[in-house]
């Protein structure tokens, strides 16, 4: 098993432009979630989905949106990067009473 | 407003001794804690969990205690090993719910 896997491990981006990470488990896991982490602020959820097709959102939902149209697959998307995008992005799923199985994370920067 | 937080940024112990990470929360929905073990350049990884209708859950070297009344819960590592520095994040959520709340981190540093 790869576990949870996030496709790009870096990217750097200007103001403006427009990018998707992916991620992928392979766990047959229901929920999965997408996760921004900054110096002194911990973990904060930005989306999360409980099953195929379906997403929600969480602490600081704005500027990004995901889509979940395969169970192993959720993608966020930046529409148009700013620099406060700047941030590591964690990858999670799990199953119901379980803890998060969390990707390496991919390293953004918003120049 | 921060729901879970980790009012010590940084910890050091002495390998063979007891390293206590502590955590504190606000919302009292809350009845699902986990404790989770970061390296560097790395995801977080699941250590324990504890629900609220248990007080102590111990996981071999790792016990994880919660006081209901004092919203307070902590994790205690017996004994430190040089092995276990890392940043630890406590979590919370309202039963099996669907968000998980982190706090801010505790950087846990076992000295040789």
């Amino acid at each position: 098993n790869a576990g949870v896997t996030q496709t790009p491990k870096f990217r750097v981006l200007k103001t403006g432009q427009s990018m998707t990470l992916l991620c992928a488990q392979d766990m047959n896991h229901e929920y999965m979630y997408w996760y921004r982490q900054d110096p002194g602020m911990g973990l904060r959820l930005i989306h999360y989905s409980v099953g195929e097709g379906t997403t929600a959102k969480g602490e600081v939902p704005d500027g990004y949106n995901v889509s979940r149209l395969k169970k192993q697959n959720f993608l966020l998307g930046l529409e148009s990067a700013a620099p406060s995008q700047t941030s590591v992005y964690f990858c999670a799923s799990r199953q119901r009473t379980r803890g998060q199985y969390f990707g390496p994370g991919t390293r953004l920067t918003v120049t | 407003d921060q729901q879970v937080k980790q009012n010590s940024p940084s910890l050091s112990v002495q390998e063979g001794r007891i390293s206590i990470l502590n955590c504190d929360y606000t919302n009292s929905m809350f009845d699902y804690f986990l404790w989770y073990k970061k390296y560097p350049a790395e995801g977080p990884t699941f250590l324990i969990s504890i629900s609220s209708i248990k007080d102590k859950n111990e996981d071999g070297r790792f016990t994880v205690f919660l006081n209901k009344s004092a919203k307070h819960l902590s994790l205690h590592i017996v004994p430190s090993q040089p092995g276990d520095s890392a940043v630890y994040f406590c979590a919370a959520s309202a039963g099996y719910g669907n968000q998980f709340y982190f706090g801010t981190g505790t950087s846990l540093t076992v000295i040789p």
